[in-house]
Formats: structure tokens, C-alpha cells, sequence
């Protein structure tokens, strides 16, 4: 079965410092893998998306993921956190083999950025 | 990307009461939507794929006779929560997509609220 891991719970970072939240992800095929944000009461604003190409893949607001293969993961990472960047991020992975464009999800995992 | 809209974006109503939330894709067709439920802290749960003109596909243990999803045109699709009671309160998130798309845009998210 397809499935997404987001590690860790929440993550805290001091502002200005780098930031990683790990994602990894078991599929049977090739894989479509996305990162999103949620602010509080809002909906999902997507960050950014790797479907086939460069391993490493730049996003919205200065954000980049890596696509590693041999080790099926797909962490987000911004070289300088900002306090704004506290929200809540998703990893998603596109289900291929459904045959929809159906996603399955992380858990989530909450950054807190530190002033 | 495209865009998705809901409304409302937030709806109190007593139980027993029925609520509609319309979730609209305005610049591009929409031949799916999907409908998730959020608690609060906690990951999307699908609840059900609806495709143009055809009945929505629920996912296992949603109701659909209490969750009812028309999806008449392929820019509208609604989510009628029916006689809501208060465990129904939550955030009902849709999103939408169509074949020239390879992930899901995502709607706000209307926080209903049942007394």
C-alpha cells in the first residue's frame, strides 16, 4: 500500500536558522510528491511539487525539496527561517496506482519558528 | 495555479439543522473534486471523490446518505451535511482538479459549527 510518513510532530527552529521538516514515502510506481502549508482556519496552499526532473526542486517563498530515490524521501527546506514560516506542513504523494488523483497524506508536522 | 473557492467560509447552525458548503473552481474545469474533513490538529481525511455528472465514490465509513455531494457542473460541486448534529462540527476542505493537471487545488476550508 502507498503510503506517507511525516516523522515528526512539530519542529522548532530558531529564526534565520535552516529548516528541514523529512517526509518519506512508499509507492509502487513513480511517485508525485507535493508539500503544502496550512495557516490556522485556512485551507492548503501549495508549496511546491516534484513529478519527474531535477532531484531538487525550488518553491513558493523561498522553499525547496529534495527527491531522493534510494532513500524514498522528500524533505522540505528553507536556508533561513522566518517567523511567518510557523504553520502546519503537509507531504502528500499523488496515488498512481488508484488510477485517480487521489492523495494520500502525512500527518503533518507543526513548525514553530523562534524570534 | 487554478483557483478554488468555498462558501460559506464559516457556518454555526443548530442541530438537526441541514448545511450546504459549494466549493467552485474559477478559472479552470473541474471534472473531479474531492471533499476532506480536518480536525483540528490532525491530518485530511477524505471523504469522498466526485466526478462530473457521475456519483460521488465515498470512502469507507462516511456516510453518504449523511454527507451528500453533487457535483452537477465542472465548476460546482456541494457538500451537503444533512440533519448536522455536533460531532459533524469540523473543517470541510474541497479541492479540485482535471486531466491537464497533475495535483489538486485547494479550497479555503468552511469551519462548520453545530449547537
Amino acid at each position: 500500500a502507498q503510503s506517507v510518513a511525516q516523522p515528526e510532530d512539530q519542529v522548532n527552529v530558531a529564526e534565520g536558522n535552516p529548516l528541514t521538516v523529512k517526509c518519506t514515502y512508499s509507492v509502487s510506481g513513480n511517485p508525485y510528491l507535493f508539500w503544502y502549508v496550512q495557516y490556522p482556519n485556512r485551507g492548503l496552499q501549495f508549496l511546491l511539487k516534484y513529478i519527474t526532473g531535477d532531484n531538487l526542486v525550488k518553491g513558493s517563498y523561498g522553499f525547496e525539496a529534495e527527491f531522493n530515490k534510494s532513500q524514498t524521501s522528500f524533505h522540505l527546506k528553507k536556508p533561513s527561517a522566518l517567523v511567518s514560516d510557523s504553520a502546519l506542513y503537509f507531504c502528500a504523494v499523488r496515488d498512481i496506482a488508484s488510477g485517480t488523483y487521489k492523495y494520500i497524506f502525512g500527518t503533518g508536522t507543526r513548525l514553530k519558528v523562534l524570534a | 495555479g487554478a483557483v478554488v473557492s468555498q462558501h460559506p467560509s464559516r457556518v454555526i447552525c443548530k442541530s438537526g439543522t441541514s448545511v450546504k458548503i459549494e466549493c467552485r473552481s474559477l478559472d479552470f474545469q473541474a471534472t473531479t473534486m474531492f471533499w476532506y474533513r480536518q480536525f483540528p490538529k490532525q491530518s485530511l481525511m477524505l471523504m469522498a471523490t466526485s466526478n462530473e455528472g457521475s456519483k460521488a465514490t465515498y470512502e469507507q465509513g462516511v456516510e453518504k446518505d449523511k454527507f451528500l455531494i453533487n457535483h452537477a457542473s465542472l465548476t460546482l460541486s456541494t457538500l451537503t451535511v444533512a440533519s448536522a448534529h455536533p460531532e459533524d462540527s469540523s473543517f470541510y476542505i474541497c479541492s479540485g482538479t482535471s486531466g491537464r493537471y497533475n495535483e489538486q487545488f485547494f479550497g479555503p476550508g468552511t469551519r462548520l459549527t453545530v449547537l
